[in-house]
């Protein structure tokens, strides 16, 4: 079946323009994952959902960060007023449950001039 | 505090020598660790999870308590290994800690 997809690939913003990250988990997966990706770092958990429900917000590094997914499946990640350390690749991964195996799509590179 | 630690960025070796990528992990539980890899223009994907005990493409990891590590290895590199490999530690039950990754380079 259709991984893991993310939309869109790259994204160049100005300054202090907002942008919305899109995931589309493999269908029926219960779990949703964002991860941040630095330049030559590992990811780094921004946040997890099981279906609907945001249990796990700890890793947004700022109240510009904001995640939803309002239907269990699509979870979209908005970043407001992007500032230069905002640039990264953001991950989104989906599993059948907690602890399963997950799953990663493509990321988006987001560069912020 | 739970940390993975790689401590190559950059490994080298010559094809069909031995590889050993490795892994150090801080964490006061019982810890649960994986490896990914990431090749080239793909996606990161599980390689494997050390409860699985099982052997993929020739890769085995063992986890040692005793040393608090889970180091990569493979008896005889492949030019197809080439790629990044990544550590990490399950937190809480599904929060993935990651280290910063070894890019192994497999010499012809």
């Amino acid at each position: 079946g259709a991984g893991v997809s993310q939309s869109p690939r790259y994204k160049v913003a100005k300054r202090g323009q907002d942008v919305a990250l899109r995931c589309d988990p493999i269908s029926g997966h219960v779990s949703l994952f964002w991860y941040q990706q630095a330049l030559g770092q590992g990811p780094e958990f921004l946040t997890y959902f099981q279906n609907e429900a945001q249990l796990d917000k700890s890793g947004l590094p700022s109240d510009r960060f904001f995640a939803e997914r309002p239907e269990g499946s699509v979870s979209t990640l908005k970043i407001q007023r992007t500032q230069q350390e905002d640039s990264a690749v953001y991950l989104c991964a989906s599993s059948r449950g907690v602890r399963e195996t997950q799953y990663f799509g493509p990321g988006t590179r987001l560069l912020v001039l | 505090a739970q940390r993975v630690t790689q401590p190559e960025k950059l490994l080298s070796v010559f094809k069909g020598a031995p590889v050993e990528l490795k892994c150090n992990y801080s964490y006061s539980g019982s810890p649960e660790l994986f490896w990914y890899v990431q090749y080239s223009r793909q996606r990161l994907q599980l390689l494997l999870r050390h409860i699985s005990r099982e052997s993929i493409k020739g890769f085995t990891a063992d986890l040692n308590k005793g040393e608090t590590s889970f180091h990569l290895k493979k008896p005889f590199a492949q030019e197809e290994d080439s790629a990044m490999y990544y550590c990490a530690l399950i937190y809480s039950n599904y929060q993935l800690i990651w280290g910063a990754g070894t890019k192994l380079i497999i010499k012809p």
